[in-house]
């Protein structure tokens, strides 16, 4: 039983436009959630974090939303550039923010057009 | 600054046999936790280890095992292999007890296939 979802596999967006990557979880223990981003043959990199206080993040062009009472969090990129293509993973933990074990959802292949 | 380095890149093996992966972490780090990769999954946590110990584990047999060394490298071992265990194994370092998830280095992986 998956933990945290990530429903759409893929996801092509127009360079310059946003992209809007989405992610629900069930365990209402969760407390902080962070979005990895992953080239072909290199580990993920972290990219973006919240913590459940929160509902919103902003780090440069990437946003992360956070909807507790729907268990929903999304990322949003703008504007989207073809080097943000990569497969995303949406994360949760309840550690907090501290080192911990992480639940990582199947990831979506973002792929930014020209 | 070399980042989390892993050996071998790549490894097949057969049903039954035994494997060891090896990770050194990034320099300054002294804790490394090992991820499996199944194909089309997210990465899925096997343990921890900090202080030569094994810290936190997750859903995995007792047939995964580990171990860490006074270097804070670390070595995954998988027994009895199934052609279940083939998958891409991530190793990523931090620095206990002060930093944060945000500080967790991925490796490359090293992809192993059970035929």
């Amino acid at each position: 039983d998956q933990q945290v979802k990530q429903n759409s596999p893929s996801l092509s967006v127009q360079e310059g436009r946003i992209s809007i990557l989405n992610c629900d979880y069930t365990n209402s223990m969760f407390d902080y959630f962070l979005w990895y981003k992953k080239y072909p043959a290199e580990g993920p990199t972290f990219l973006i974090s919240i913590s459940s206080i929160k509902d919103k993040n902003e780090d440069g062009r990437f946003t992360v939303f956070l909807n507790k009472s729907a268990k929903h969090l999304s990322l949003h990129i703008v504007p989207s550039q073809p080097g943000d293509s990569a497969v995303y993973f949406c994360a949760a933990t309840d550690y907090g923010g501290s080192q911990g074990n992480l639940i990582f959802g199947k990831g979506t292949k973002l792929s930014v057009k020209p | 600054d070399a980042g989390v380095t892993q050996s071998p890149t790549h490894l097949i093996k057969t049903r039954g046999q035994q494997v060891t992966l090896r990770c050194s972490p990034k320099s300054g780090h002294d804790t490394v936790s090992w991820y499996q990769q199944a194909l089309g999954q997210g990465p899925q946590f096997i343990f921890q280890y900090y202080e030569e110990e094994e810290r936190q584990r997750g859903n995995f047999p007792d047939r995964f095992s580990g171990h860490q060394f006074p270097n804070y490298s670390s070595e995954l071992n998988v027994n009895a292999l199934l052609l279940g265990d083939s998958a891409l194994y991530l190793c990523a370092s931090s620095a206990l007890p002060t930093t944060t998830n945000e500080k967790l280095f991925f490796g490359s992986g090293t992809q192993l296939s059970v035929l």
